[in-house]
């Protein structure tokens, strides 16, 4: 079965800093991987994805993730956080050999940038 | 791009009464909905997933009868909490599935008292 596991319940980091939200994964096959963000009473934005090619993916506001088959992780990373990155951080799954291909999430990592 | 519209963002209720919570999907075809409920400080819940025209396939430990789920259209899903209790109070965030992939939408609160 698949999973994800986000060890970090939350990342505290300073305004101008570089920030890391950790992610890993496991799945048999290849997976899709995903990076959403949740504000308060919202539902889930899009970061970004990575399913096949580069190793390092570009996303929306900066964000980007590097995929390490390797070490079967999927970290979440950016150069310069802003205080407006604090949210709700989700990584999930999408197995390929799935018929309707859901999600599985991890348990969210909040980040708190203060500044 | 993908906008997927949930309607409504909140929701008071009286316990024993039922709640339809609406998810369209605005510019673009959902081939699968998905319905998820959240817990404080926790995850999505997968509840079920839906095809258009075809019944709901959920997830283990979430009752069918309770939380029934209608797919009409390749634009809207639908998720009706029947006969709510406190219990059942909790975020309910619906996703779907096209072209560009999965797109959600912006979560109901459901408050049962």
């Amino acid at each position: 079965a698949q999973s994800v596991a986000q060890p970090e319940d939350q990342v505290n980091v300073a305004e101008g800093n570089p920030l890391t939200v950790k992610c890993t994964y496991s799945v048999s096959g290849n997976p899709y991987l995903f990076w959403y963000v949740q504000y308060p009473n919202r539902g889930l934005q899009f970061l970004l994805k990575y399913i096949t090619g580069d190793n390092l993916v570009k996303g929306s506001y900066g964000f980007e993730a590097e995929f390490n088959k390797s070490q079967t992780s999927f970290h979440l990373k950016k150069p310069s956080a802003l205080v407006s990155d604090s949210a709700l951080y989700f990584c999930a799954v999408g197995p390929m050999n799935t018929g309707f291909q859901k999600l599985v999430f991890g348990t969210g990592t909040r980040l708190l940038v203060s500044p | 791009g993908a906008v997927v519209s949930q309607h409504p963002s909140r929701v008071i209720c009286k316990s024993g009464t039922s709640v339809k919570i609406e998810c369209r999907s605005l510019d673009f075809q959902a081939t699968t909905m998905f319905w998820y409920r959240q817990f404080p400080k926790q995850s999505l819940m997968l509840m079920a997933t839906s095809n258009e025209g075809s019944k709901a396939t959920y997830e283990q430990g979430v009752e069918k009868d309770k939380f029934l789920i209608n797919h009409a259209s390749l634009t809207l899903s639908t998720l009706t909490v029947t006969s709510a209790h406190p219990e059942d109070s909790s975020f309910y965030i619906c996703s779907a599935r096209g072209a560009y992939g999965y797109t959600f939408g912006s979560g109901t609160r459901l408050t049962v008292v």
